[in-house]
């Protein structure tokens, strides 16, 4: 119950395409739900997060959208470009200060 | 600049050997998070400090060892009851529960 499944493993998207990358989690009480962005040999940096309060987050050309009901919530990457190639990991918290990872997905953006 | 700073970069272990990972913040987050990171897994938690002075095991806590002596700083041991100690280390930290929380750049740790 305290999973979160994360997929696809990887993903290979044409420059100027859009990235989706999808998350499902069973536990109700998570509440926070943020994804990072890892770059080889670097932390993981947050990307955008989102609560179940709200269906969707726009920062950019990234998008949270959050199904409560279903128990999901996708990051979709805008118009990728190269830069953009990275791991992308998501997240999902209750209010006991523990973060529950996905197991993440290796993003390449070719030219 | 605010930040995390997780020292050395790359450490290498003994057989039966402990050893230390450093994490240190400028951020004044109370909170503060060891986790560790195979290929294909994510991102697992070994142990988190809401305060100083205080600490709460993890998912995988076995075979590790932290402190929390000052609030900037939580240093992470690797005891040679870790039978598969060769990770990626991250370091993170966050102003306090239910916050974002803000990595380092990580210790890889390997096995001579």
């Amino acid at each position: 119950q305290q999973q979160v499944k994360q997929s696809p493993q990887s993903l290979i998207v044409q420059k100027g395409g859009i990235s989706i990358i999808n998350c499902a989690y069973e536990n109700t009480a998570f509440d926070y739900f943020p994804w990072y962005q890892q770059f080889p040999g670097k932390g993981p940096a947050l990307l955008i997060a989102i609560r179940p309060d709200v269906s969707e987050k726009k920062e950019g050309r990234f998008t949270i959208s959050f199904n409560k009901s279903a128990k999901q919530f996708s990051l979709h990457i805008m118009d990728s470009q190269p830069g953009d190639s990275a791991t992308y990991f998501c997240a999902a918290s209750d209010r006991t200060d523990k973060l529950i990872f996905g197991t993440g997905t290796r993003l390449q953006v070719f030219p | 600049d605010g930040g995390i700073t997780q020292s050395p970069k790359y450490l290498f272990r003994k057989e039966g050997q402990n050893v230390t990972l450093s994490c240190e913040q400028n951020l004044n987050h109370d909170a503060m998070y060891w986790y560790r990171q195979d290929p294909g897994q994510g991102l697992r938690l070994i142990y988190y400090s809401q305060i100083v002075n205080d600490f709460q095991k993890g998912d995988i806590a076995e075979g590790y060892s932290v402190s929390r002596e000052k609030k900037e700083s939580f240093p992470l041991t690797v005891t040679s009851a870790q039978k598969n100690p060769t990770a990626f280390y991250l370091c993170a930290s966050s102003r306090n529960s239910n916050q974002p929380q803000h990595f380092g750049d990580g210790t890889r740790l390997s096995i001579l």
